[in-house]
């Protein structure tokens, strides 16, 4: 079965430092990858996603996400963070043409002022 | 613009009880979700229907019964409440696949099983 492994549980930054959240899946076939975040008292919402094609994607407010194939790795990185990126952040995978998304147990993120 | 609307947002329910958690979309997405969010366990999936007519399980969906009624809606009932499904419950939907039109949420339901 697929399966989404997200090892930072906590990450605490002071503002403007850079920020990389890892994620890594297990799986042998064709994937799409997805991250989303959940700001306090919200729902989630989609932050970036990757297909196929340049394995570094951008997303909004700064975010990008390098997909390394040969690592099974879609890391989430951000050269500057804002006490406004305070949210917890999910990584997620589907095989391609399955509807069937698995999230990683996500990564509370805390932004310092 | 409502996107996806789920009742109630709280419930507070006696081990053995039953009810259903509501969820509908008006964006004429084909596919449906619901999941439980746990802390530290993250989202998983419980069930969901790729179009109207279809249910297929997730990764935890003992305890649980869905029925996609029409295409705008996807509810999800506890047949007897256990308080290991005290949890939040988010239902979404997407467009045509998952894969190319992001997830929509709904706000949630917050239920506490006693």
């Amino acid at each position: 079965a697929q399966s989404v492994s997200q090892h930072n549980h906590h990450v605490i930054l002071s503002e403007a430092a850079s920020l990389e959240l890892g994620c890594n899946y297990s799986y042998g076939g064709t994937v799409n990858l997805f991250w989303y975040v959940q700001y306090p008292g919200q729902h989630l919402q989609l932050l970036l996603k990757y297909f196929s094609g340049d394995p570094l994607v951008k997303g909004i407010k700064g975010f990008e996400a390098e997909f390394i194939k040969s690592k099974f790795s879609f890391n989430l990185r951000k050269p500057s963070v804002q006490w406004s990126d305070t949210a917890e952040y999910f990584c997620a995978v589907t095989l391609f043409g399955n509807e069937k998304l698995t999230f990683g147990t996500g990564t509370r993120l805390t932004i310092i002022p | 613009n409502a996107g996806v609307t789920q009742t109630p947002k709280f419930q507070v329910l006696k081990t053995g009880q039953s009810m259903t958690l509501q969820c509908a979309q008006d964006m004429n997405h084909n596919s449906m979700y619901w999941y439980r969010q746990d802390p530290g366990m993250g989202l998983r999936l419980i069930y969901y229907s790729a179009s109207e007519g279809t249910t297929d399980k997730g990764e935890v969906p003992n305890g649980y019964n869905v029925s996609r009624l029409n295409k705008r809606e996807f509810s999800l009932r506890l047949e007897s409440a256990a308080p290991s499904q005290t949890s939040v419950y988010f239902c979404a939907s997407s467009g045509r696949t998952v894969n190319n039109s992001p997830l929509h949420f709904g706000n949630g339901t917050r239920l506490t099983v006693t």
